[in-house]
């Protein structure tokens, strides 16, 4: 079965700072890659996809990720982050061995301070 | 705005009743998909509905049903209820199923088990 891993549980950064997100899977095969985010008190919104091409995708409000095959990696990042970034965000996987249904990660908790 | 919609927003309820969720995917999408986010347990997935006819099944409970009706629309029936069944429940819907598929995500409804 397809799992997700963010390593990174709580992060907190300061306004301008740069981040970057973990995210590790463990399937083999081609793989559909999602990073999600949820602010306080809202649904999960979609930052960015990667489906196949070029493997730094760029997102919404200026959000990056980058798909490293050999590493099963999807690294979320941002080079300066704002008090508005605060939010919970999540990366997921849909891969045929898991009925391309997505798998997500447990989420990261983001809090930029002003 | 995802275009999802789900009502209510909230349910506060007893031990031991039953609820029902309502979720109206986007306009032209035929997957629904049903998650259940708790601190504890992150964001499972429940089940999903494809046209009409059940796709998939998750970590979904048999106290918990769900169908999804010609126009569309899906009802998330919960049943029995316990403590631990308080969570955000969120409906996604996506085009189709399978590869390629982006999932987006309603408001949630919370419910609160007392």
């Amino acid at each position: 079965a397809q799992s997700v891993s963010q390593h990174n549980h709580h992060v907190i950064l300061s306004e301008a700072a740069s981040l970057e997100l973990g995210c590790n899977y463990s399937y083999g095969g081609t793989v559909n890659l999602f990073w999600y985010v949820q602010y306080p008190g809202q649904h999960l919104q979609l930052l960015l996809k990667y489906f196949s091409g070029d493997p730094l995708v760029k997102g919404i409000k200026g959000f990056e990720a980058e798909f490293i095959k050999s590493k099963f990696s999807f690294n979320l990042r941002k080079p300066s982050v704002q008090w508005s970034d605060t939010a919970e965000y999540f990366c997921a996987v849909n891969a045929p061995g898991g009925s391309y249904i997505p798998t997500f990660g447990r989420g990261t908790s983001l809090i930029v301070h002003p | 705005d995802s275009g999802v919609t789900q009502t209510p927003k909230h349910l506060i309820t007893a031990t031991g009743q039953r609820v029902t969720l309502r979720c109206s995917p986007r306009s032209g999408d035929l997957s629904v998909y049903w998650y259940q986010q708790s601190l504890d347990q992150g964001l499972q997935f429940l089940i999903q509905y494809y046209n009409g006819e059940e796709r998939a099944k998750g970590n979904i409970l048999e106290r918990f049903s769900a169908q999804q009706f010609p126009d569309l629309h899906s009802e998330l029936n919960l049943s029995s209820l316990e403590l631990g069944d308080s969570a955000l429940y969120f409906c996604a819907s996506s085009a189709r199923t399978g590869e390629f598929e982006t999932q987006y995500f309603g408001p949630g409804t919370r419910l609160l088990v007392l």
